[in-house]
């Protein structure tokens, strides 16, 4: 079975500039989640989706956006590019949402999103 | 808020036991803790998780104590191929997922 696949793996963007990764998460897998990780950093949460609903939000400004479409694919979407945006873009797929003592919840992720902004 | 912390970096030999700690000093009741391993260029990996007492699996237990105020993931004999960064994750009772700041383990020949 696929794992979770992102693309594209590297892209470079300049400041201003808007930013698109995609995100198509394991078969049966209908939460995605997508981090931010800055070199050197642990993953910072920025959303999560079930259902196509956004669940949860992380400290983020509100040029990051995404949504999750019916085949549960997802995308993140990141307007007016800062340097300080440049970073590894996690996502993460999981079974279901809130329910941790089943182990749905156990995230699996991709091999990531490498933002640079020049 | 639920911050946690992790020692920056630890060094093992070969055949060792690892033990890591995570502090989170403010956990929410119904949050559980989730331990990742993570390679250069790669996504983070499911070790393990458990929401208080001990657990275990074939490849580590996770020590939770009664206040759940930490957590400690242990290695059992540990090998060159482990050589990673472990993040302990703390979420989401409010749809919120909070990594720690990861510990750099070096496994020494």
């Amino acid at each position: 079975d696929a794992g979770v696949t992102q693309s594209p793996t590297h892209l470079i963007k300049t400041r201003g500039q808007h930013v698109t990764l995609r995100c198509s998460p394991i078969s049966g897998h209908k939460s995605v989640s997508w981090y931010q990780q800055v070199l050197g950093q642990g993953p910072q949460f920025i959303f999560q989706y079930y259902e196509k609903e956004e669940r949860g939000r992380g400290n983020f400004p509100d040029r990051f956006s995404a949504r999750q479409f019916p085949n549960y694919s997802s995308e993140l979407n990141v307007n007016a590019l800062l340097l300080g945006d440049s970073a590894l873009y996690l996502c993460a797929s999981s079974l279901g949402w809130r329910d941790w003592s089943s182990g749905a919840n156990v995230l699996t992720f991709g091999a990531g999103s490498r933002l640079t902004v020049l | 808020l639920a911050k946690t912390t992790q020692p920056i970096s630890m060094d093992s030999y070969e055949g060792q036991e690892v033990n890591i700690t995570c502090s989170h000093n403010n956990i929410a009741t119904n949050d559980y803790i989730t331990w990742y391993q993570q390679f250069p260029s790669q996504g983070p990996r499911f070790i393990i998780q458990g929401y208080k007492t001990k657990v275990t699996n074939e490849v580590a237990s996770l020590f939770i104590p009664a206040d759940r105020k930490s957590s400690t993931l242990s290695l059992p004999r540990v090998s060159l191929s482990d050589t990673a960064v472990y993040y302990c994750l703390v979420g989401g009772s409010d749809n919120q997922f909070y990594f720690g700041t990861g510990t750099s383990l070096t496994v020494i020949p």
